[in-house]
């Protein structure tokens, strides 16, 4: 069964630091979400994307996120300047069209010190 | 603007047991619910989903849920747990009134299956 993967699975970077993290979505698969999980608390939306643009953002993702697919398999989360409050575990996201459910990625546990 | 409610943050129950999960969501359009699970240091797994149709849905390792519109409810249950069931549950509803159906999401419900 096709799966989205994500690499590193877990991630400790020192405060300001850049990290990306990197998804590999289903391959015939359109949509693409990041949503994060702060330890102890509900999932939340970070960003979609489609067509090569973001869709639609929330309010957590600042000018700090921004979200990349570089070429056609790889979608890529980048956080400029970490912070202790970005630690969290990132889900990847993918769905072959808005109207149909998504199926999530194991996550990257990102560990800011 | 969507939202979901999970009452109960843990739940307890004996294997064998039935086990019930509470969800309720709040749309403004006609929803699409989920059930996703998290073992353990893993990522989400989708168990069942409701767009249209039958509003009892089936799922996977024996759960089902029921869209119940008057009560805005959809309850996860199973009738018989197994030990293999502990995990955290998730219920979502997805914003089909936003720009590309983002999942929302409860705040989890934490099964703990007694032996």
């Amino acid at each position: 069964e096709p799966e989205v993967t994500q690499t590193p699975s877990h991630q400790v970077t020192q405060m300001g630091q850049e990290v990306i993290l990197r998804c590999v979505p289903i391959s015939n698969h359109l949509y693409f979400y990041w949503y994060r999980q702060i330890l102890g608390q509900k999932v939340e939306f970070l960003v979609s994307f489609y067509n090569n643009e973001i869709s639609e953002k929330s309010e957590i993702f600042d000018d700090q996120f921004s979200v990349e697919r570089p070429d056609g398999s790889n979608f890529t989360l980048k956080i400029r300047s970490t912070k202790l409050e970005d630690s969290a575990m990132y889900f990847c996201a993918s769905s072959e069209s808005g109207q149909t459910f998504q199926y999530f990625g194991p996550g990257t546990r990102l560990t800011v010190t | 603007a969507q939202s979901v409610t999970q009452l109960g943050s843990h739940v307890s129950v004996s294997e064998g047991a039935l086990v019930l999960l509470r969800c309720n969501y709040s749309s403004s359009v006609p929803p699409y619910l989920f059930w996703y699970v998290q073992y353990p240091n893993q990522g989400l797994q989708l168990l069942l989903k409701y767009t249209t149709g039958a509003t009892l849905v089936k799922g996977i390792n024996g759960f089902e849920a029921e869209f119940k519109k008057s009560e805005t409810s959809f309850h996860l249950t199973k009738p018989s747990a197994h030990m293999s069931d502990a995990a955290e549950y998730f219920c979502a509803v997805s914003d089909r009134g936003g720009a590309t159906n983002k999942l929302i999401f409860g705040t989890g419900t934490l099964l703990a299956v007694q032996p």
